[in-house]
């Protein structure tokens, strides 16, 4: 069993739905969250980062992490054609350095 | 602001060949992270390098490594690669280790026949 499992979809949603990603963990030390975007062959590119549990909003996104449930979520609202593309969640541990942890990826693609 | 720069993008090589791929971070960036990615297995974590120091390595055989110059300036090494090397190679880098913040290079294409 993987330490971050991450459904890979593809999941599709219509111009201007809201959009639920997930991921689930089990290593109940990890402190740190963060949700990166993956343009096909292109590097992921980081959308929000988290501390512990709670919310965290910029923009149309929301960050939410669930320590007591190892669940993390990214919300985006108003989706548009632009937001298709691969999420990655990803965690770290406190003294981690830089190693992250990722999901796989759930592949997302918003239509017209 | 230029961001992580990873070369060559794409490259293909023969079984039993090595490989050096290069990346320059952000300006001021002094840590250096180095992530596989493969459909089947992912995003995994190689190693880390700040102030020319290994500081963090994941589980991967002898055979990938890495180093860092004075100038921050990172390079990885495969040798004797085998075909399930071909992955998209992937270089971040942030302003210090334990960031956790990190910024992704394009990455490097390797593709080993």
């Amino acid at each position: 069993q993987k330490e971050v499992e991450q459904d890979p979809g593809p999941l599709s949603v219509p111009e201007g739905a809201i959009v639920s990603l997930n991921c689930t963990y089990s290593n109940s030390a990890f402190q740190y969250f963060m949700w990166y975007r993956q343009y096909s062959r292109k590097g992921p590119e980081l959308l929000m980062y988290t501390y512990s549990s709670g919310n965290k909003e910029d923009g149309r996104f929301t960050a939410q992490v669930d320590k007591s449930s190892k669940y993390i979520s990214l919300f985006i609202r108003d989706s548009q054609p632009s937001d298709s593309a691969t999420y990655l969640c990803a965690m770290s541990l406190t003294g981690g350095g830089n190693k992250l942890t990722f999901g796989t990826g759930t592949q997302l693609k918003v239509e017209l | 602001k230029a961001g992580v720069t990873q070369t060559p993008r794409y490259l293909i090589k023969t079984r039993g060949q090595q490989v050096t791929l290069s990346c320059s971070p952000i300006s001021g960036h002094r840590s250096v992270s180095w992530y596989q990615q493969t459909p089947g297995q992912g995003l995994q974590f190689l190693f880390e390098y700040f102030s020319e120091t290994q500081r963090n390595k994941g589980n991967f055989p002898g055979r990938f490594s890495g180093r860092q110059f004075s100038n921050s300036r990172s390079e990885m090494n495969v040798s004797t690669l085998e075909l399930g090397d071909s992955a998209l190679y992937l270089c971040a880098s942030s302003l210090n280790t334990g960031e956790n913040t990190i910024y992704f290079g394009e990455g490097s294409w390797l593709t080993v026949v």
